[in-house]
């Protein structure tokens, strides 16, 4: 089967870096999805690799090492609004449509 | 432009009533999928259409559920004589038709169902 492990939950102060880790098992692979939700909000998309390394957008980087099945979120510069869920993701080998989720890292910034 | 949008935004009912949950997605996204998400869990895949293929069902718990496509926009996601674990909110997401884009989803603001 598929599935994802994430950390369920991680704390860090203002100004600090985080990683969240995420580690997959996937019939075929599709790419590293990370998706950011607030409390009572909708999903929204983060970030995206398809191939090994790191990809940057602002303050935020992602990582996914194909080898060893493995990804991390990196968010620099904690703003207390980065407090959230974050969900990685890799799309279902099986439909190649719908994605796969773990079950998400609750990140709570502290001042 | 206009994001997804999700219909209505909560819906209480009694257990064994029928309800339909609606979804928006954006203009010229050709995939939708519906997702259930329980308080504090992850997003648990219901149900995928691809443009005019058959849609994948693999998800949907049980026989109680059904989504239907109509003219390749809206959808609708019905869910017959309601239980108690059917609360949830139930989030709708759309992507673009192609490359790696497609794994890009947009979600709506989710419907939040309360079975009583």
């Amino acid at each position: 089967g598929q599935s994802l492990e994430q950390p369920s939950e991680v704390t860090a102060v203002e100004g600090a870096i985080v990683q969240i880790n995420c580690t997959y098992q996937t019939s075929g692979f599709y790419g590293l999805s990370w998706y950011q939700q607030h409390d009572g909000g909708a999903p929204t998309f983060l970030s995206y690799n398809a191939l090994d390394g790191l990809e940057e957008t602002g303050r935020f980087s992602s990582f996914l090492s194909r080898s060893d099945s493995y990804g991390y979120l990196l968010l620099q510069e904690l703003q207390m609004k980065d407090s959230a869920s974050y969900f990685c993701a890799v799309r279902d080998g099986g439909s190649q449509g719908n994605l796969i989720f773990g079950k998400g890292t609750k990140l709570s910034v502290k001042p | 432009g206009a994001g997804v949008s999700q219909s209505p935004s909560n819906k209480v009912t009694e257990k064994g009533k029928d309800v339909e949950l609606r979804c928006d997605p954006i203009s010229g996204h050709t995939a939708l999928y519906w997702y259930r998400q329980s308080l504090g869990q992850g997003l648990e895949f219901l149900i995928y259409f691809q443009g005019n293929s058959a849609p994948d069902k693999s998800g949907l718990p049980s026989d109680r559920f059904s989504a239907e496509r109509t003219g390749g926009s809206v959808s609708t996601l019905t869910i017959q004589r309601t239980q108690q674990e059917d609360s949830a909110v139930y989030l709708c997401a759309s992507s673009a038709p192609t490359g790696t884009s497609a794994d890009t989803q947009y979600f709506g603001p989710g419907t939040r169902l309360t079975v009583l």
